[in-house]
């Protein structure tokens, strides 16, 4: 069974840095691309960056609103997945998804996520 | 970007009757692969999303076949043939031919 497990989300203050964490279970990590989608409050659905596998360069893409602030990174070896977010503002507050494919799509399946909360 | 516009906004329906949403994409979603990579995923109230569609018309594992999707280029529509309770939520058309973009989702509830 796929899993997916969000963890380091809370509160934050603008400007601050947060890291968020994705374990991984039940599918071969390292083939895998992985995504974060983010979610605020109310509102729909938001791509916020992928990490592509090792035979596929390894390439990570983001969307515009994050780029130059938050970076992707995986281990493999620990089937883990990382959103590091740096300068955050109030907009970025969201519930953020870990989201993987497995063979479908890159959206196959989706973690419970996690609140990360941007406020003075 | 690639912009994905959904219709309607909310879809009040009666439990049994069928529902269809459209979603229309800013430009072609076909791929150099030859493949549209057209997504519909739902989320039902208090849950993360879930893959119901993929590439247009493939439903899923576990999706049941009241579900199906169609459409080319940019025009595509998800249908339900027969509403049933669970099936309330918002749901959300999806492209990742470039890059990846959302549409703004359709919230479906009974009458």
């Amino acid at each position: 069974e796929v899993q997916l497990v969000e963890s380091g989300g809370g509160l934050v203050k603008p400007g601050g840095s947060l890291r968020l964490s994705c374990a991984a279970s039940g599918f071969t990590f390292s083939n895998a691309w992985m995504s974060w989608v983010r979610q605020a409050p109310g509102k729909g659905l938001e791509w916020v960056g992928r990490i592509k596998i090792k035979i596929h360069g390894g390439t990570i893409d983001y969307a515009a609103p994050v780029k130059g602030r938050f970076t992707i990174s995986r281990d493999d070896s620990k089937n883990m997945l990382y959103l590091q977010m740096n300068s955050l503002k109030t907009e970025d507050t969201a519930v953020y998804y870990c989201v993987t494919g497995v063979g479908f799509t890159e959206v196959d399946y989706w973690g419970q996520g996690t609140l990360v909360t941007v406020s003075s | 970007d690639i912009v994905m516009t959904q219709t309607p906004l909310s879809s009040p329906v009666t439990l049994g009757q069928p529902a269809s949403i459209s979603c229309r994409s800013s430009q072609s979603l076909v791929y150099s692969d030859g493949n549209t990579y057209l997504n519909w995923l739902q989320q039902r109230p208090g849950q993360p999303p879930r893959l119901l569609i993929y590439k247009i018309s493939n439903r899923f594992s576990g999706v049941p076949d009241r579900f199906s999707g169609s459409g080319a280029g940019t025009d595509f529509t998800l249908k339900i043939s027969r509403v049933e309770a669970e099936d309330v939520g918002v749901y959300y058309c999806m492209q990742a031919t470039q890059s990846v973009t959302f549409g703004g989702g359709t919230k479906v509830e009974i009458k």
